[in-house]
């Protein structure tokens, strides 16, 4: 079965630091992965996602992942936070073969606090 | 395009008693998901369909069960409810199944237990 550990809980930064968001995951076939991030009181947007290509990925508001293979990691990056980037950011991973076989296993989520 | 809608937003329920949920994907989309959140376990998969079939499951309660129609729309049905289903349920769609597209996630249902 798969899992994925997102290392912070808790994370808090001021304004303009740049911030690192830890993901790793166990499963050894083809993965799709992607960053989620749910805001105060909205429901779950997607971020980014890596199926294939490019293990370097952007995504909305300045996010950028990148996808290390033999380090079974899926970190999320950005060069300098903004106070609107408070919010719960989850990790998640899906078999890639396209059987889809157990929906999307999530990890236990980084709440980030920017502080202005 | 409208995003994912789910009804009711809210909802509480006493012990025993059984819940329908219901959920309406975006346009297009073929496959629906639904997942468990909460704060002690976090985001779980409970099961997804696509065609009015269920193709996967996750790791629940023969209590949990769901459907879908021949629109898309899905609904999810607890029965026998217990203290500890209190909890968001989240459905999300996508076009072509979890492992091959994204998805796209609803508000949630905000199921309380009493």
């Amino acid at each position: 079965a798969q899992s994925v550990s997102q290392h912070n809980h808790h994370v808090i930064l001021s304004e303009a630091a740049s911030l690192e968001l830890g993901c790793n995951y166990s499963y050894g076939g083809t993965v799709n992965l992607f960053w989620y991030v749910q805001y105060p009181g909205q429901h779950l947007q997607l971020l980014l996602k890596y199926f294939s290509g490019d293990p370097l990925v952007k995504g909305i508001k300045g996010f950028e992942a990148e996808f290390i293979k033999s380090k079974f990691s899926f970190n999320l990056r950005k060069p300098s936070v903004q106070w609107s980037d408070t919010a719960e950011y989850f990790c998640a991973v899906n078999e890639g073969s396209g059987g889809g076989a157990d929906g999307l296993t999530f990890g236990k989520g980084t709440h980030l606090i920017i502080q202005p | 395009k409208a995003g994912v809608t789910q009804t009711p937003r809210y909802l509480i329920k006493t012990r025993g008693q059984q819940v329908t949920l219901s959920c309406s994907p975006i346009s297009g989309h073929r496959s629906v998901s639904w997942y468990q959140q909460t704060p002690g376990q976090g985001l779980q998969f409970l099961f997804e369909y696509f065609s009015e079939t269920q193709r996967n499951k996750g790791n629940f309660p023969g209590r949990f069960s769901g459907r879908q129609f021949s629109n898309s729309r899905s609904e999810m049905n607890v029965s026998t409810l217990e203290l500890g289903d209190s909890a968001l349920y989240l459905c999300a769609s996508s076009l072509g199944g979890p492992g091959t597209d994204t998805q796209y996630f609803g508000p949630g249902t905000r199921l309380t237990v009493l």
